[in-house]
């Protein structure tokens, strides 16, 4: 069955350091890979996407990649903030008339 | 322009009742998903309507039902409430296939 897995329930990193969280997934074959970010409370909002033919993607201080064969990806925030303290969501979308799919989220907490 | 808006944004229940929740997509969206998120599960694919049609359903039993409505509205409906409804509901909605989804803020319902 498919399935998507993202790093650790929670991710503590030091204010101004690069917090780099985990997408793995099995069993899909996404044409396009999406993360989220949601606060306590509040509905996921979106960050950036980044198609099955894209290695890279980048949005001021945000980074994705995209390994096809290793099913992963990456997401990079540099020069963290406390700000970017948060639940970050990974989801995969085959690009047709099908569901698109939530991980379970890292919870990210920077510490000032 | 407006964004996703959920009515009510809490809702508590007696076991055994039924609920209804709605959504306004953002204007000319015509995609809009369900999602249930509780803390164990994350985010759980509902069902999914386009143009008035079910287009995916997750695996959820028939107690969860929706429709669309020709304004694109939407409402989902939960009859014979459990315990384990307990849960925040999410609506999302899409301008079309592959792109990013625009969450509302949720509905927390609580069932007791």
């Amino acid at each position: 069955s498919q399935k998507i897995e993202q790093n650790s329930e929670a991710l503590n990193i030091q204010e101004g350091k690069t917090a780099t969280l985990t997408c793995n997934y099995t069993n899909y074959s996404p044409a396009y890979l999406q993360w989220y970010r949601q606060d306590p409370g509040r509905g996921p909002v979106f960050l950036l996407l980044i198609r099955e033919n894209e290695k890279e993607k980048r949005k001021e201080r945000l980074k994705v990649t995209f390994d096809t064969t290793l099913k992963q990806s990456l997401f990079h925030i540099t020069a963290s903030q406390p700000a970017d303290s948060a639940t970050y969501l990974c989801a995969l979308d085959s690009g047709g008339y099908q569901k698109v799919t939530f991980g379970t989220g890292t919870k990210l907490q920077v510490i000032p | 322009k407006a964004g996703v808006t959920q009515t009510p944004r809490y809702l508590i229940k007696t076991r055994g009742q039924q609920v209804t929740l709605s959504c306004s997509p953002i204007s000319g969206h015509r995609s809009v998903s369900w999602y249930q998120q509780t803390p164990g599960q994350g985010l759980q694919f509902l069902f999914e309507y386009f143009s008035e049609t079910q287009r995916n359903k997750g695996n959820f039993p028939g107690r969860f039902s929706g429709r669309q409505f020709s304004n694109s509205r939407s409402e989902m409906n939960v009859s014979t409430l459990e315990l384990g409804d307990s849960a925040l509901y999410l609506c999302a909605s899409q301008k079309g296939l592959g792109t990013e989804a625009f969450f509302g803020q949720g509905t927390r319902l609580t069932v007791v």
